[in-house]
Order: structure tokens, then C-alpha cells, then sequence
């Protein structure tokens, strides 16, 4: 149980051109879901929770036009990718989480997302 | 604030070998910890996690012990195999931050046979 998929795993895309990636919990209902970023050899970075029907909270330093976060069911959350520039290029994972406070979460295998 | 320091790595071991990761936190209350692992190429997995104080988390061989006392909870392993090699990832949630999870900066282990 406790499943979470994201769609696609790799995306190589030209600049200037939007990118969507999707996060969906298969077996369970997400309350929450977390969007993370990952430089090579580095930690997670989170980016944004969002909650679903409601607006996503965004981190200091991320651009919420550029990364448009909708939740539009409790099983599917997306990220789109805005105007992609080279330096988007970034592997991307989502977590959900069932109910809410301290109760762990289930990553997605991640998306590895290149800008030419 | 919240934080969670790792030791940094790599950590490069032969198999058999024992492995410690350390890992201490910053936080008020109490705290849930965690470690994930991430092989490559993919996402997180959770490989074991302690709620409060004094609990031992454990799985795959792996352990690790939640210490208040001195804010660590180090993941251990008697004898590593080659198909650990992977980045080890501590983290810690408090409820009061609606599950936000903080993480280390990862530990990169390699097991050579």
C-alpha cells in the first residue's frame, strides 16, 4: 500500500515551453502533497505544499508563476513548469501524506526533467 | 528552527563491514524522525522511523534509536552488502509544522565486495 506515481519519470523539453508533471497517490487519499526539487548529490528542497482545493503554499525563494502547483483532487496533484530555462533542469519529486501533523510520507520514484 | 545535521560522506565500506551514519537534530518539542534511502535514479523510500523517545527503529538490518538526551538518532548496520549502496537521508517532522519535513544533506554510502 501507500503508493505514489509521477508521470513522466524523464522529460527533456526546449526553452521557452511549459512542462506538466503529475503526482498521483494510487491506493490512498492525500490530504497533502509536497513538491520537491534535487540538485545532483544534494538534499531535498522543498518547494511547496499543497492542499487539496486550496492554493498551494510556496517557500521563500520559489516562483510561484513559475512553478504552478495545482491539487485539484485528492489523488492528483501537478506541477507545470513555466517558461522552462536550462537551469529548471532538476529532478522533481512529490510526496503525499494521509491526514495531517506528523504522520509520514510516501515519495514518488521522482522525474528527471531537462531543459535544452 | 528546525534542522537535521548528517555526517557527510561519502562513506565507502567493504561488505560485511559495520556502518554507522550519524545524525543530530534541531528542533523544540517532539520531534518524529526518520531515515530514507534513495538508490539511484529513483525517489525516497522510507527505511525506518521513531515517534518518541527511546524508540528503536528497525528494519532491513538497519537500526537506529531515538536519543533525546543527546538529540542523535544514528542509523546502524552490523554487516553492509553491496545492494546498500544508495544516499542515506535523515529527517525529522513536527506535527506543528502540517507535516513539513526537514531534511539532512544526505550521505552517500558505497559497499565494495
Amino acid at each position: 500500500g501507500a503508493v505514489v506515481s509521477q508521470h513522466p519519470s524523464r522529460v527533456i523539453c526546449k526553452s521557452g515551453t511549459s512542462v506538466k508533471i503529475e503526482c498521483r497517490s494510487l491506493d490512498f487519499q492525500a490530504t497533502t502533497m509536497f513538491w520537491y526539487r534535487q540538485f545532483p548529490k544534494q538534499s531535498l528542497m522543498l518547494m511547496a505544499t499543497s492542499n487539496e482545493g486550496s492554493k498551494a503554499t510556496y517557500e521563500q525563494g520559489v516562483e510561484k508563476d513559475k512553478f504552478l502547483i495545482n491539487h485539484a483532487s485528492l489523488t492528483l496533484s501537478t506541477l507545470t513548469v513555466t517558461s522552462a530555462h536550462p537551469e529548471d533542469s532538476s529532478f522533481y519529486i512529490c510526496s503525499a501524506r494521509v491526514g495531517q501533523g506528523a504522520n509520514e510520507q510516501y515519495f514518488g520514484p521522482g522525474t528527471r526533467l531537462t531543459v535544452t | 528552527g528546525n534542522s537535521v545535521t548528517q555526517m557527510e560522506g561519502p562513506v565507502t565500506l567493504s561488505e560485511e563491514a559495520f556502518l554507522t551514519i550519524n545524525c543530530t537534530y534541531t528542533a523544540t518539542g517532539y520531534p518524529s524522525l526518520f531515515w530514507y534511502v534513495q538508490y539511484p535514479g529513483e525517489g525516497l523510500q522510507l527505511l525506518l522511523k521513531a515517534t518518541k523517545a527511546d524508540d528503536k527503529g528497525s528494519n532491513k538490518g538497519f537500526e537506529a534509536t531515538y536519543r533525546k538526551e543527546t538529540t542523535s538518532f544514528h542509523l546502524e548496520k552490523g554487516s553492509v552488502q553491496v545492494s546498500d549502496s544508495a544516499v542515506y537521508f535523515c529527517a525529522l517532522i513536527r506535527g506543528s509544522t502540517l507535516g513539513r519535513l526537514y531534511f539532512g544533506r544526505g550521505t552517500q554510502l558505497t559497499v565494495w565486495p
